[in-house]
């Protein structure tokens, strides 16, 4: 059973546009979000991260939106640009003593020049 | 400074062989994370380690699966008689607490045949 869910496994955007990357989750225990960025061939890199507590965190190009009754959040990348060609992952953790990552799937994103 | 490293980056072996695969976190991390990828799926946890305390092993998949983390530092991951459904990218990742951001190594491609 997925806790996790990004239900699209792949988005397509043009330079410059607009990238937004979905994801859903069903536990509400869940207290902190993070996406995370992966290029072939290497590990995740953390991208940016929300608190249940806020709504909205922006880092740059990134922002991170969290609808808590939606159970739903959403990664804005603005402007795209090639090299955020990557899959995302969406992430999620309860409150505890170990912190594990409860994640997606991931969505493929190409931004194409 | 450096990132999470891993060894080997690629394994092949035969069915029934064990494997070690090795993770040297960012120095001064205390909190260490094992997750596996199997093909087409998201990243699944399998352990943690925090400092001296028991070792959180809720997400081994079976007893064929062991792990140790020597000084407070090095992490390996045992394999016993492996299988060809042990087959996936094994990921570790390390932060400075388990409150902290979780920075990943590149993974260990293992294929069992």
């Amino acid at each position: 059973d997925q806790q996790v869910k990004q239900n699209s496994p792949s988005l397509s955007v043009q330079e410059g546009r607009i990238s937004i990357l979905n994801c859903d989750y069903t536990n509400s225990m869940f207290d902190y979000f993070l996406w995370y960025k992966k290029y072939p061939a290497e590990g995740p890199t953390f991208l940016i991260s929300i608190s249940s507590i806020k709504d909205k965190n922006e880092d740059g190009r990134f922002t991170v939106f969290l609808n808590k009754s939606a159970k739903h959040l959403s990664l804005h990348i603005v402007p795209s640009q090639p090299g955020d060609s990557a899959v995302y992952f969406c992430a999620a953790s309860v409150p505890g003593n170990n912190r594990k990552l409860i994640w997606g799937l991931g969505t493929s994103l190409a931004v194409n020049p | 400074g450096a990132g999470v490293s891993q060894s080997p980056s690629n394994k092949v072996t035969e069915k029934g062989k064990d494997v070690e695969l090795r993770c040297d976190p960012i120095s001064g991390h205390t909190a260490l994370y094992w997750y596996r990828q199997s093909l087409g799926q998201g990243l699944e946890f399998l352990i943690y380690f925090q400092g001296n305390s028991a070792p959180d092993k809720s997400g081994l998949p079976s007893d064929r699966f062991s792990a140790e983390r020597t000084g407070g530092s090095v992490s390996t991951l045992t394999i016993q008689r492996t299988q060809q459904e042990d087959s996936a990218v094994y990921l570790c990742a390390s932060s400075l607490d388990y409150q902290e951001t979780q920075y990943f190594g590149p993974g260990t491609r293992l294929l069992v045949l």
